[in-house]
C-alpha cells in the first residue's frame, strides 16, 4: 500500500535557525515526489517536483532533495514568512495522476 | 491569470441540508479532483474526473456526489451534511501526462 509519512508533525524554529523536514515514502515505481506549501485557510501551493534519487531543487531559502526512500526539505536561515504547513505527496502506484499526501509538517518561525 | 477558482470560500450549512460547492478552471486541464482536508490532516481524495469519466474512491461516502458538466466546471454535492463533514474542500486540476496539481484556495465548510 502506498504510504507517505512526514516528520516532525510540528517544528518551531527561531528566525535564522536552519533545519530539515523529512518525507519518507513506500510506493512501487516512484513517478515523482511533490512538495507543497499550505498557508492556513488556503489551498496548497506547488513548490517542487523531484523525479530521481540524487536530484535536488532550490527556491529561495528552500532546497528539496530525494533518495530512494525519502525526501528532505531543507530550510536555510528561515524567516517568519516561511511559517506554513509543508506537504509532500507521491502519485499512487499504477496509472494516473492521483496523489497520496503525507500528514504535513507545521513550521513556525519566530522572529 | 490561469487559475483554479473555488466558490464560496466559506460555507455554513445546516445539519442535513444539501449543499453544493463549485470549482472552475481556466487552465483547460482534463483532470479535476476533489479532496477533503480535515484540521491538521492530509488531504484525502474523494473523486476525480478524466474529462467526463468519473472515478469514485472506494471509501468516499455515498453522501458525496460530483458533477462535471464541462471542462471548466466541477461541483461537489453533499446530500445530507453531518457534523463530521465539516472540513476544507480542495479542488485541483492537472493535465494528463504532466505531473503536479494546481489547487484552488479551498472552501471551508461548517455544519451547524
Amino acid at each position: 500500500e502506498d504510504q507517505v509519512t512526514q516528520s516532525p508533525e510540528a517544528l518551531r524554529l527561531q528566525e535564522g535557525e536552519s533545519s530539515s523536514l523529512n518525507c519518507s515514502y513506500t510506493v512501487s515505481g516512484l513517478r515523482g515526489l511533490f512538495w507543497y506549501r499550505q498557508d492556513p485557510g488556503k489551498g496548497p501551493e506547488f513548490l517542487f517536483t523531484l523525479y530521481s534519487a540524487g536530484e535536488e531543487k532550490e527556491k529561495e531559502r528552500l532546497k528539496a532533495t530525494l533518495t530512494k526512500k525519502e525526501s528532505f526539505l531543507h530550510i536555510t536561515a528561515p524567516k517568519p514568512e516561511d511559517s506554513a504547513t509543508y506537504l509532500c505527496a507521491v502519485p499512487f502506484s499504477g496509472a494516473g495522476n492521483m496523489l497520496t499526501f503525507g500528514g504535513g509538517t507545521r513550521l513556525m518561525v519566530k522572529p | 491569470d490561469a487559475m483554479v477558482i473555488q466558490n464560496p470560500r466559506y460555507q455554513v450549512t445546516q445539519f442535513g441540508k444539501p449543499v453544493t460547492l463549485s470549482c472552475s478552471q481556466t487552465l483547460n486541464h482534463n483532470v479535476m479532483y476533489w479532496y477533503q482536508q480535515k484540521s491538521s490532516q492530509a488531504p484525502k481524495l474523494l473523486f476525480h474526473y478524466y474529462d467526463k469519466d468519473f472515478n469514485n474512491e472506494a471509501d468516499t461516502p455515498d453522501n458525496f456526489q460530483s458533477r462535471r458538466p464541462n471542462t471548466s466546471f466541477c461541483f461537489l454535492d453533499i446530500r445530507s451534511p453531518g457534523l463530521g463533514d465539516a472540513a476544507m474542500y480542495l479542488c485541483a486540476t492537472s493535465s494528463l501526462g504532466e505531473d503536479g496539481y494546481t489547487f484552488g484556495s479551498g472552501t471551508r465548510l461548517t455544519v451547524v
